[in-house]
């Protein structure tokens, strides 16, 4: 069965840390794997990751994907208050099905 | 922000009821999906369309069905509500790199 797990599922840190959140999947016919921000509303796209080793940068946010390891990070770094929010992965199959894992809350204290 | 929209934003129904949701685009993106989110599970697919009259069912979509006569409209219809349909229900539209994803619907069924 497909899956996706995020980890962790919580993380509280102060204002200005450095935080890494973590994505794994096992998922036959892998095309793509993506990241949202979702605050109280519906969830914001960041990246969309296809290749193995290429770091996507937006601002203080970058992702990278390891497709022999089967895994994606994202980072964030001098966070700030409005970085809380919660962050999910997903992975999108061949078959256009795209797997959500069930998120990472993360809280950043001023 | 992408042009997608979901009607109604709210609603309660009684158990045995019909319920159509509509999400109605303006970015003619060929792919649509409906998700729902609830505590514990984070976003799950229920049903996605690839283009007109041609849809798939994802990993929930027991008791839904879906329609999509027009590029820019895709109907998620629960034919008989249940309590455990009370969720909160995401649309979404891709085409190549990106996914948005609509403001949300929120079902209760009492």
């Amino acid at each position: 069965e497909d899956k996706v797990v995020q980890s962790p599922l919580s993380l509280v840190v102060h204002e200005g840390d450095t935080v890494t959140l973590n994505c794994s999947y096992e998922v036959t016919n892998f095309r793509s794997l993506l990241w949202y921000k979702q605050e109280k509303k519906a969830p914001t796209f960041l990246f969309m990751l296809t290749s193995s080793g290429i770091e996507k940068k937006s601002g203080r946010l970058s992702s990278i994907l390891d497709k022999k390891e089967l895994f994606s990070i994202l980072n964030i770094t001098a966070t700030q208050t409005g970085d809380s929010a919660v962050y999910l992965c997903a992975v999108e199959d061949r078959d256009d099905k795209i797997i959500f894992g069930k998120g990472t809350r993360l809280h950043i204290l001023p | 922000d992408a042009g997608i929209t979901q009607s109604p934003r709210h609603k309660v129904t009684e158990t045995g009821t019909p319920v159509t949701l509509r999400c109605h685009q303006t970015e003619n993106h060929r792919y649509m999906y409906w998700y729902r989110q609830d505590p514990g599970h984070g976003l799950r697919l229920i049903h996605y369309s690839y283009g007109v009259k041609d849809t798939d069912k994802g990993e929930v979509s027991d008791g839904y069905s879906v329609s999509r006569s027009k590029t820019e409209d895709f109907l998620l219809t629960l034919e008989s509500a249940t309590s455990s349909q009370t969720s909160v229900y995401f649309c979404a539209i891709s085409e190549l790199n990106e996914q948005y994803f609509g403001p949300g619907t929120r079902l209760t069924v009492t």
